[in-house]
C-alpha cells in the first residue's frame, strides 16, 4: 500500500526557515516523481515544486522560486522541501503527493498533509 | 500561465441526481485535465485524468469529457458521499494550474 506521511509543519514567524519531510513506503521511490502541493485555509490548491524520480530536474512556482527548495534521499525514501524567507502568505497546508508515471504533473497519491502557519 | 474557471462555485442537488461540472481554460490544454475530488477534512483524490480517464478504483458513475478548452465531469446518479469540492487542473505546461473548485452540496 503507498504511503505518504508529511512531517515538519509548524508555526513559524516571517523571515523563518522550515524543513518539511515527507517519509515514502509501500513503492519504489526512486522511479516516481514526487511533488508539493500547498492549500492556504479554505482555499484552492497550488502547486508548489516537483522533482524527477533521480533528483537531477526540479521545478518550482514563481510564488517560491529562491526561497523554497525540493530535494530528495532515495537511500531514505524521503522528500524534503527546505522552506525559507517564510512570508504569511505561505501558511498553507503541505502536501506531498506522487506523480502519475509519465503524466509529469497529475497526482495519485497524497499524504494528509501539515500544516505551516507564518505568524508573529 | 494558463487559468482555469469552474462553475457553479456551488451546486446543490439531491441523492439520485446527475451532476454536472463545468472547467473552462483560458488557453487550449488539449485533453491534459485532470479532476480532484477533495472532502471535507482530506487530502484530494484523483478522479479522472486525461479528460476522460478514470483513476484506478474511482467509480464508474463519474465521468469526464471535452478537450481544448471546455471540460466537464459528470457524476450519473450522486451518492451522499461525493459532498465535496471538485477540482480540475491541467498538465499541458508549468505551472499545472487548478481551478478554484465546485462546492457540490447534497440536499
Amino acid at each position: 500500500e503507498v504511503q505518504l506521511l508529511e512531517s515538519g509543519g509548524a508555526l513559524v514567524q516571517p523571515g523563518g526557515s522550515l524543513r518539511l519531510s515527507c517519509a515514502a513506503s509501500g513503492f519504489t521511490f526512486n522511479t516516481y516523481a514526487m511533488s508539493w502541493v500547498r492549500q492556504a485555509p479554505g482555499k484552492g490548491l497550488e502547486w508548489v515544486s516537483g522533482i524527477s524520480g533521480s533528483g537531477g530536474t526540479t521545478y518550482s512556482a514563481d510564488s517560491v522560486k529562491g526561497r523554497f527548495t525540493i530535494s530528495r534521499d532515495n537511500s531514505k525514501n524521503t522528500l524534503y522541501l527546505q522552506m525559507n524567507s517564510l512570508r504569511a502568505e505561505d501558511t498553507a497546508v503541505y502536501y506531498c503527493a506522487r506523480v502519475v508515471p509519465g503524466s509529469l504533473y497529475y497526482l495519485n497519491y497524497w499524504g494528509q498533509g501539515t500544516l505551516v502557519t507564518v505568524s508573529s | 500561465e494558463i487559468v482555469l474557471t469552474q462553475s457553479p462555485a456551488t451546486l446543490s442537488l439531491s441523492p439520485g441526481e446527475r451532476a454536472t461540472l463545468s472547467c473552462r481554460a483560458s488557453q487550449s490544454v488539449s485533453s491534459y485535465l485532470a479532476w480532484y475530488q477533495q472532502k471535507p477534512g482530506q487530502a484530494p483524490r484523483l478522479l479522472i485524468y486525461d479528460a476522460s480517464k478514470r483513476a484506478t478504483g474511482i467509480p464508474a458513475r463519474f465521468s469526464g469529457s471535452g478537450s481544448g478548452t471546455d471540460f466537464t465531469l459528470t457524476i450519473s446518479s450522486l451518492e451522499p458521499e461525493d459532498l465535496a469540492v471538485y477540482y480540475c487542473q491541467h498538465r499541458s505546461n508549468w505551472p499545472p494550474t487548478f481551478g478554484l473548485g465546485t462546492k457540490l452540496e447534497i440536499k
